[in-house]
Order: structure tokens, then C-alpha cells, then sequence
């Protein structure tokens, strides 16, 4: 069985430019995760997607964030404009039931 | 409010060394889970277990062993006769009803031949 699939691994832009990820999730996997990693931090949901809807962007900063799942598979993580403070490993995780994420290898995002 | 604390930082072990990670959680609910991932220096979160707020059996996986106590709202691993290979961020988590996962700030654990 594929895992979850992110792209790109490694992104560098500089601040106040906009970046895109995309996570494809485990075949048949309902419920997708975006999770940012800081540097030396666990990792903090920004938002979780049931099939296509949004269960909870509370984390998300909706100023400069957004997120669409379409057809309820894959799924794009946009920033813009970016910020230093957004440097950070952008996880994408899937479950098909309650309580067992499987997590992808992750983005990791530099702004200079 | 949930919260998930690993005072441990950082710990260092020679190979063959027992090694034990503490987890502290804070939960309002009765019903929830808990989680232990290890992050290698790849980067991917790899699961090792989940354990539900009704079980407070211990589990054994190998040389993988954890401690639940809800009297002391604790989630211990420890892995036992440990090897290089270890070497990794660990992770504890808790999910309560919405299956987010909230995450402790890690251990980083070195295991030296």
C-alpha cells in the first residue's frame, strides 16, 4: 500500500512571496491532516479535512493561509505572502478511521 | 485544555542501555487516546502505538515496552537494550473526541555505539 505523498520535499522563497504544497493521501483515507513543524517543536495542526469539508482550521491563520481538499482526495496548502516565521516542515497525514494517522515525509519550507 | 509535556530534551545512551521517555498529559475528557511517534532524521513520523484512556494494560513490542498510569496521567516508553538505530525524536501524543493530535515538544534520544 502507497503511503501519503507530499510535494516538494525542500522549498527556499523569500518573504512575501506565495508557495504551494500538495499531499496526496492513502487510498480510501477520508480524513486528511495539515500539520506545521517548527524547528524543535512537535508538530501543530493547522487543518483537518473530512472528505471535503473542514473539520478544524482554528490553527490555521487565515490571513495568509488556505487549504482546499478537492473531490474530497488530494489536497493544496497555499501560503501568501510568506513570512519568516512560516519556516517550518508542512506534514500531511491521512486516516481512514478515528485515531490511526499515517504521516507523509513532509515539506520543508525555508523564507529568507 | 490538553496538553502533552516531555520534560526530557535530549538524552544520551551507550548502545545496549535501557532508556526510559516520559510523557505527561492533561485532559479534561474521559475519553481519549494516546500515541507515541518517532521521527528520524528523515523527517517522517513513523506511529508506534496508540493506547485508549480504558486500557491501562502495559504493552511489549520487542524491545519497545510503555507504561500507562492514569493516576499519574503518564504514557511512558521505554525500549529496552537499545541500538544506534534508535536514535530518533520521539513523540507522545493525546487525541481526545475530534482525533486531532496534540503533541509534546519531543525527546531527542542518542543512542552511541
Amino acid at each position: 500500500e502507497a503511503g501519503v505523498a507530499q510535494s516538494p520535499r525542500y522549498k527556499i522563497i523569500e518573504k512575501r512571496q506565495s508557495v504551494a504544497f500538495w499531499c496526496n493521501p492513502i487510498s480510501g483515507h477520508a480524513t486528511l491532516y495539515w500539520y506545521q513543524q517548527i524547528l524543535g517543536q512537535g508538530p501543530k495542526l493547522l487543518i483537518q479535512f473530512q472528505n471535503n469539508g473542514v473539520v478544524d482550521d482554528s490553527q490555521l491563520p487565515k490571513d495568509r493561509f488556505s487549504a482546499e481538499r478537492l473531490k474530497g482526495v488530494d489536497s493544496t496548502l497555499k501560503i501568501q505572502p510568506a513570512k519568516l516565521e512560516d519556516s517550518a516542515v508542512y506534514l500531511c497525514a491521512s486516516s481512514a478511521e478515528l485515531f490511526g494517522q499515517y504521516f507523509g515525509p513532509g515539506t520543508r519550507l525555508t523564507v529568507t | 485544555a490538553q496538553k502533552v509535556t516531555q520534560a526530557q530534551t535530549e538524552i544520551s545512551v551507550v548502545e545496549k542501555e535501557d532508556v526510559t521517555l516520559d510523557c505527561v498529559y492533561e485532559t479534561r475528557d474521559t475519553t481519549y487516546y494516546l500515541f507515541w511517534y518517532k521521527q528520524p532524521p528523515s523527517g517522517e513520523l513513523v506511529f508506534l502505538i496508540r493506547r485508549n484512556s480504558f486500557d491501562e494494560q502495559n504493552e511489549i513490542s520487542g524491545r519497545y515496552s510503555w507504561n500507562f498510569q492514569k493516576s499519574t496521567s503518564s504514557f511512558n516508553f521505554t525500549i529496552t537494550a537499545s541500538q544506534v538505530v534508535d536514535s530518533a525524536v520521539y513523540f507522545c501524543a493525546l487525541s481526545e473526541v475530534t482525533d486531532k493530535l496534540i503533541f509534546g515538544t519531543g525527546t531527542r534520544l542518542q543512542v552511541f555505539p
